[in-house]
């Protein structure tokens, strides 16, 4: 079975400084990577996502993300923080060749507060 | 504007009432998703319809029912829940085929309070 695993429940950190919010996998294959961010009372909107390819990987609102195999990881990061990136973020997974389930799995989130 | 629309946002019902969440989305994918996201517990995946057909059902209680008329519009409908069914109902859709890049495009949700 796959599963995500993010062991923090939030990251402090102050703006202006680099951040990363880390994120462990599982799977039998190869896997589909995401980041998504949720702020307050809000969906899921989706940061990046890794598939095949360079192992850093860039997305939205300045964000990147490194795939590495060998520790099975997938930390999202920012050189550096903004007030604004305080919110929600999830890791998720999906099989790349599991075309018969295209759902992702979800870590458990990690709240994210960039202090001024 | 994410392309999935989710009414209502917020919902308040007793136990016994029988109420419906719809998800609608306008971006011409073949499927759609429940999730369900209750506070410090990850996202839990309720059912998968592709092709409105439903490929998917983590065990969820029968008190659920979801339906899926047509793959533009998906509901939920609810009935005799419990107060820890209180949760933020997200509903999500997905390209198939060649148009098929992994992610999903979730809705804003709707908020659920079990009286």
């Amino acid at each position: 079975a796959q599963s995500v695993a993010q062991p923090e429940d939030q990251v402090n950190v102050a703006e202006g400084n680099p951040l990363t919010v880390k994120c462990t996998y599982s799977v039998s294959g190869n896997p589909y990577l995401f980041w998504y961010v949720q702020y307050p009372n809000r969906g899921l909107q989706f940061l990046l996502k890794y598939i095949t390819g360079d192992n850093l990987v860039k997305g939205s609102y300045g964000f990147e993300a490194e795939f590495n195999k060998s520790q099975t990881s997938f930390h999202l990061k920012k050189p550096s923080a903004l007030v604004s990136d305080s919110a929600l973020y999830f890791c998720a997974v999906r099989l790349m060749m599991d075309t018969g389930r295209r759902a992702l799995t979800f870590g458990s989130g990690t709240r994210l507060q960039v202090q001024p | 504007e994410t392309g999935v629309t989710q009414t209502p946002r917020h919902l308040v019902m007793g136990m016994t009432n029988k109420k419906s969440l719809k998800c609608e989305q306008h971006l011409g994918h073949n499927a759609m998703y429940w999730y369900k996201q209750s506070a410090k517990k990850p996202l839990e995946l309720m059912f998968v319809y592709s092709l409105e057909e439903r490929v998917e059902n983590n065990s969820v209680p029968s008190r659920f029912s979801p339906e899926c008329p047509n793959s533009s519009h998906l509901f939920l409908h609810l009935h005799t829940l419990q107060p820890e069914d209180s949760a933020l109902y997200l509903c999500a859709s997905s390209p198939m085929g060649q148009g098929d890049t992994g992610e999903l495009f979730f809705g804003e949700g709707s908020r659920l309070t079990v009286l």
